[in-house]
């Protein structure tokens, strides 16, 4: 089974760059696409990085992705965080039968 | 923007099936793209469910056993997910989202199982 383990919560001070990260297991990470969502508190998902690295249309440059093929990992890096970057954040990708597998979430915390 | 909003009961009870419907706007699904549920049980993380490409294939998250179907009617610019015998374990919101990748996503519906 291809697995997604994502840190339970991070926290950093505003203006501060914060880096999620988001481990593979069974699987490699990159081999197929990764995307990464913010949900705001009692908010729908919105979508932050398709394809690996690509900005969603309208999200701010601060926010960007990598694969780090050492760690088999995905990365969602903050660049200049704000209290309004408070949130859940999810990473997704695909297993060997292509099927979409979640990371259980990241709660951001900007102090 | 793309626009999508779920809509079914907001309580269902145990061993019914539950139907839900997504309606989407400002795109057409005859151009294409495949579209997808996913949900989110209360205090938990996201789940994906099930996703359908109008008129072709449809795959699905293998946990749910055969107890989920996902249709789409690209002429009414609506799909559906029907999930059989369900009970506590199914409570959650459901979200429907453009897939390929998941881009735009609805508001969500809260579906409580209980009698």
């Amino acid at each position: 089974n291809f697995l997604l383990t994502q840190p339970h919560s991070v926290s950093e001070s505003p203006g501060q760059t914060v880096t999620i990260s988001c481990s593979g297991s069974g699987g490699i990470v990159g081999a197929n696409y990764v995307m990464w969502f913010q949900q705001r508190p009692g908010r729908a998902p919105t979508t932050v990085i398709i394809e690996n690295d690509r900005r969603f249309s309208g999200v701010p440059d601060r926010f960007s992705g990598s694969i780090d093929r050492s760690s088999n990992s995905a990365l969602l890096i903050i660049s200049g965080v704000k209290t309004e970057d408070e949130a859940d954040y999810y990473c997704q990708s695909y297993d060997n039968n292509n099927l979409k597998v979640f990371g259980g979430g990241t709660k951001l915390t900007v102090l | 923007q793309v626009q999508l909003r779920e809509s079914g009961p907001s309580l269902v009870k145990p061993s019914e099936t539950l139907t839900l419907n997504c309606l989407v706007s400002n795109w057409s699904m005859t151009i294409g793209h495949n579209w997808a549920w996913i949900r989110q049980a209360p205090g938990q993380g996201l789940e994906w469910v099930a996703s359908v490409w109008p008129g072709g294939p449809t795959t699905y998250n293998p946990s749910l056993k055969g107890r989920v179907a996902i249709t789409a009617d690209a002429s009414k610019n609506q799909f559906s997910l029907t999930l059989t015998s369900v009970t506590a374990a199914d409570t959650a919101v459901y979200y429907c989202a453009r897939d390929g990748p998941m881009d735009y996503w609805g508001q969500g519906l809260l579906v409580t199982v209980s009698s």
